[in-house]
């Protein structure tokens, strides 16, 4: 199907594993997006790619790994989950150029026990 | 970093009745997008401004950008229970796109 696929929808994992959230397109955006969802927080950016191995940095990075050795694909890793890291992650990818919105996925909500 | 402030956070209304939510910030922006996000979903795009004094109006829903690029509003005229969600305004001043996001107005559409 065409668009933007998040998965899982939702995943529990205990404190202190390796978890990845995957994030798939199929518009060969060259930006894509990841952002955290928190009560009193907002949408928060994460990490950001503006085209195959090309990352970097947003607003809350810390505890993340991101990866893009494909257009389409832009996985999240949590490399040691914390109970702070319990939050619904959000994908996105946008054209270049010109005044385009953001695509979203549907989201995954993880829960860190 | 850039803020946006919403107001109000919260709102519940009647079928029928007109409302405005308001973006506003300190930082003048080069365009402002409206999102509109329901439960267990992601945002949405709705519209992007562009031009100080801009007015777009989609069906029932009127976006207008402030003359000095600095604040926005969303008038919804006779709102119905398929309105409700919740409204986000985001903006970007800088490259690479990345968007700013405020924490949003939660609109309820009582029938």
């Amino acid at each position: 199907d065409a668009g933007i696929t998040q998965s899982p929808r939702y995943k529990i994992t205990e404190t202190g594993r390796q978890v990845t959230l995957m994030c798939h397109q199929t518009w060969s955006h060259s930006y894509m997006f990841w952002y955290r969802q928190d009560l009193g927080h907002g949408l928060r950016l994460i990490y950001y790619s503006a085209a195959a191995d090309i990352t970097d940095k947003g607003e809350v990075p810390d505890g993340y790994v991101v990866s893009r050795s494909k257009t389409e694909n832009f996985p999240l890793t949590l490399e040691s989950a914390t109970r702070s890291q319990t939050s619904v992650y959000f994908c996105a990818s946008r054209f270049t150029g010109g005044d385009y919105g953001y695509t979203f996925g549907s989201g995954t909500r993880l829960t860190v026990v | 970093t850039q803020l946006l402030e919403q107001s109000p956070q919260f709102l519940s209304i009647q079928e029928g009745e007109n409302l405005t939510v308001y973006c506003n910030s300190s930082s003048v922006f080069s365009s402002l997008q409206w999102y509109r996000q329901e439960p267990g979903e992601g945002p949405v795009l709705l519209v992007t401004v562009v031009t100080g004094g801009e007015v777009k109006k989609l069906k029932r829903l009127t976006f207008q950008f402030g003359d000095a690029r600095k604040d926005s509003s969303l008038h919804i005229t006779a709102a119905q229970p398929g309105d409700t969600g919740l409204y986000l305004c985001a903006a970007s001043g800088g490259s690479n796109y990345k968007l700013t996001f405020g924490k949003g107005t939660l609109l309820t559409v009582n029938p």
